[in-house]
């Protein structure tokens, strides 16, 4: 089946400091969604690209879309402690979503 | 709107017994899907439901079964409880057209010795 793999599977970083997570995948993908999930908490979505090269933001949260539609990044300016959680990219092809392994953020007060 | 409501929230059961995973979704969606999450592996689907008396396989679908009752209620059975399930397991709605995101229940955590 579909494989989409993330990386890295840990970041430890200072509050303040950027974090980025990368997704990658063998195959083109239809569409990428990401999604943020709390320690104890269920997966909430984030955002969905689309297009080849997109590129979106929400404060200061930055989402792209590669060219060849085949990898994704989800870069965060200045972490602060509420953006702890882990972050996955999921690809939607026909009615099945494939979620990467997703990342693991640690901010550090 | 209660969203996506899944019980029970935790469960421990012996290997061999069964349970019945409750999902129900108030927002008129027509897509349903069963999830587990272990640790480093993501979310993997095990069943999905299209519509109203349709459903899928998934990715691991071996070992469950799953009934879409109506358009708002989505089960998910395990017939013989092994420790291999011991898991957390997800239910979602999405819509089938736009952004089609998923909508995530709270989550069961099942424990089989």
């Amino acid at each position: 089946g579909q494989q989409v793999m993330q990386i890295p599977q840990y970041q430890h970083v200072q509050e303040g400091e950027d974090f980025t997570t990368y997704c990658n995948s063998s195959t083109t993908l239809s569409n990428i969604q990401w999604y943020k999930q709390r320690p104890g908490g269920h997966p909430v979505f984030l955002i969905q690209l689309v297009k080849s090269g997109e590129v979106k933001k929400q404060k200061r949260l930055t989402f792209q879309f590669g060219e060849a539609k085949k990898n994704s990044s989800l870069h965060i300016t200045a972490t602060q402690t509420t953006d702890v959680g882990t972050y996955f990219c999921a690809d939607k092809t026909g009615n099945q979503f494939y979620f990467g392994t997703g990342t693991s953020l640690t901010v550090i007060p | 709107n209660a969203g996506v409501t899944q019980t029970p929230k935790f469960q421990v059961l012996k290997t061999g017994q069964s349970m019945t995973l409750q999902c129900a979704q108030d927002m008129n969606h027509n897509s349903m899907y069963w999830y587990r999450q272990d640790p480093g592996m993501g979310l993997r689907l095990i069943y999905y439901s299209a519509s109203e008396g349709t459903t899928d396989k998934g990715e691991v679908p071996n070992g469950y079964n799953v009934s879409r009752l109506n358009k708002r209620e989505f089960s998910l059975r395990l017939e013989s409880a092994a420790p291999s399930q011991t898991s957390v397991y997800f239910c979602a709605s999405s819509r089938d057209r736009g952004p089609n995101e998923q909508f995530f229940g709270p989550g069961t955590r099942l424990t089989v010795l």
